[in-house]
């Protein structure tokens, strides 16, 4: 069975500060990794994706996240905060022949400080 | 525009009256799914559709029944609803049900109160 872990259900970083939010699955098979945000009283929508080949992958808005087979780990980092980019942040994780079901984390709340 | 839309947006309604939660995608996506969002459990998946026709339980069925009678829409029906309903409702879809890493669309999100 499938996984997610996101460490800290709330990170505050000030304006121009790194963003680092912590993603670790669990998958017996080899996954494909998602984070997606959801900004309020908004659906989500997909920053980024690891699917197969570099294991660094670059999304939306300046977001970047890490695959890292050895530390089962797929952080999610920004060099620089933006006050747009208060938002709740998702782990998910999803695998060949899981019919496309995406099994999330608990959500990260992402708060921006002047 | 591509999009997902869910009606209503904002639902109050009482203990055991039936309700219909609307989701239609215009993307021509073969796959489509239902979560529900609960503070703390992050996002779960209630049922799903790979086509038409053609549905399944995710992992938190209980108390909910789908339909798929045309490519565009998946109603979320509650037949009974009860307080432990009450949750954010997400409809999303996907192009394709063979694959399962491309990019799922979520909807606006429903607000279900059962009081």
């Amino acid at each position: 069975a499938q996984s997610v872990t996101q460490l800290g259900s709330h990170v505050s970083v000030s304006e121009g500060a790194l963003v680092l939010l912590r993603c670790n699955y669990s998958s017996s098979v080899p996954p494909y990794l998602f984070w997606y945000v959801q900004y309020p009283n908004q659906g989500l929508q997909l920053l980024l994706k690891y699917t197969t080949g570099a294991t660094l992958v670059k999304g939306i808005n300046g977001f970047e996240a890490e695959f890292k087979k050895s530390e089962t780990s797929f952080h999610l980092t920004k060099p620089s905060a933006h006050m747009s980019d208060a938002a709740e942040y998702f782990c998910a994780v999803s695998f060949t022949g899981g019919g496309n079901k995406l099994t999330f984390g608990t959500g990260t709340q992402l708060k921006v400080e002047l | 525009e591509a999009q997902v839309t869910q009606n209503p947006r904002y639902l109050i309604t009482v203990t055991g009256k039936k309700l219909t939660v609307t989701c239609s995608q215009n993307m021509n996506h073969e796959y489509m799914s239902w979560y529900r969002q609960d503070p703390g459990l992050g996002l779960r998946q209630i049922y799903y559709s790979m086509n038409v026709e053609v549905t399944d339980k995710g992992d938190v069925p209980e108390g909910y029944k789908v339909s798929r009678k045309e490519k565009r829409n998946f109603p979320l029906i509650l037949e009974s609803p009860s307080p432990n309903q009450t949750s954010l409702y997400f409809c999303a879809s996907t192009v394709s049900s063979d694959t399962s890493y491309n990019e799922q669309f979520f909807g606006p999100g429903t607000r279900l109160t059962v009081l």
